[in-house]
C-alpha cells in the first residue's frame, strides 16, 4: 500500500522517442507535482496540479506535457527525448496548496536517454 | 524570490559522533522550512519542518533543527549518528504566496564505522 507510486522505475530509451511516466497517489490528496532531479542531485519543480487543474508550470520545454485524468493520477509525457532529459523524475503529492504543506514523494523514475 | 543554500555538499562523520548540516535561506517574507532525507535509490522523506512557534523543531530518527531568523538559517543536527543515517539531505523553503518548494543542492552525509 505505497502512498505515492510511479511506473516505470527505470526507463532506458533512444533519442527522439516519446515516453510516458505514470504517477498515482492513494492518500486522497488534492495536489500533485512533478520534479526533475539532475545528475548533481539538484531538485527542481516542473509542474503542479490541484484538483486536475494546472497551477504551476515552470520553464520547461513544451516537449513535456503533464496530464491529470483525476485527482489521484498525474502522468508525464515526453516527446522527442533528448540526452539532456536523462534524470530522475519524482512525483509528489500534498493535501492542498497551502504554503507549508508537507509533500510526499514517490520512489522516482530513472530515465536514461541514449 | 526564495532560495536555499546548503553550504556543505559532503559531510563525512564517524558513527556515534554528532553532526550538523547547514542550511541558509533567502526570502523577503515569512518562511516555512523543511528538511527532507533521500536514502539511496529512494524518494524523499520528510524529516521535520518549521511553520511557526518554537524555533527548535524535533523530527524523526532523532534529528532536530533550529530556526534562526536573524541568521536566516535552519541547521539540522543529530547528537549521535548511525550508519543507517547515510543519505542525501535536502533543505527546502516555501515562503509568502509561493506554492512550491525550493530545494537546496543537498548534503551527502556519510557515516563511517
Amino acid at each position: 500500500d505505497t502512498a505515492v507510486s510511479q511506473t516505470p522505475k527505470y526507463l532506458v530509451t533512444q533519442m527522439g522517442n516519446d515516453k510516458s511516466i505514470k504517477c498515482e497517489q492513494n492518500l486522497g490528496h488534492d495536489t500533485m507535482y512533478w520534479y526533475k532531479q539532475d545528475s548533481k542531485k539538484f531538485l527542481k519543480i516542473m509542474f503542479s496540479y490541484n484538483n486536475k487543474e494546472l497551477i504551476i508550470n515552470e520553464t520547461v520545454p513544451n516537449r513535456f506535457s503533464p496530464k491529470s485524468p483525476d485527482k489521484a493520477h498525474l502522468n508525464l509525457h515526453i516527446n522527442s527525448l533528448e540526452l539532456g532529459d536523462s534524470a530522475v523524475y519524482f512525483c509528489a503529492s500534498s493535501q492542498g496548496v497551502r504554503v507549508g504543506e508537507t509533500q510526499y514523494f514517490g520512489p522516482g523514475t530513472r530515465l536514461l536517454v541514449l | 524570490a526564495q532560495s536555499v543554500t546548503q553550504l556543505d555538499s559532503q559531510v563525512p562523520v564517524f558513527e556515534e559522533a554528532p553532526v550538523e548540516l547547514r542550511c541558509n535561506y533567502s526570502s523577503s517574507v515569512s518562511v516555512y522550512l523543511f528538511w527532507y532525507v533521500q536514502y539511496p535509490n529512494q524518494g524523499l522523506q520528510l524529516l521535520l519542518k518549521y511553520l511557526s512557534g518554537s524555533t527548535l523543531v524535533k523530527g524523526i530518527n532523532g534529528f532536530e533543527a533550529e530556526f534562526n531568523k536573524s541568521q536566516t538559517s535552519f541547521h539540522l543536527r543529530k547528537p549521535s549518528v548511525h550508519i543507517s543515517d547515510t543519505a542525501e539531505y535536502f533543505c527546502a523553503v516555501s515562503s509568502g504566496s509561493a506554492r512550491q518548494l525550493t530545494f537546496g543542492s543537498g548534503t551527502q552525509l556519510t557515516v563511517l564505522p
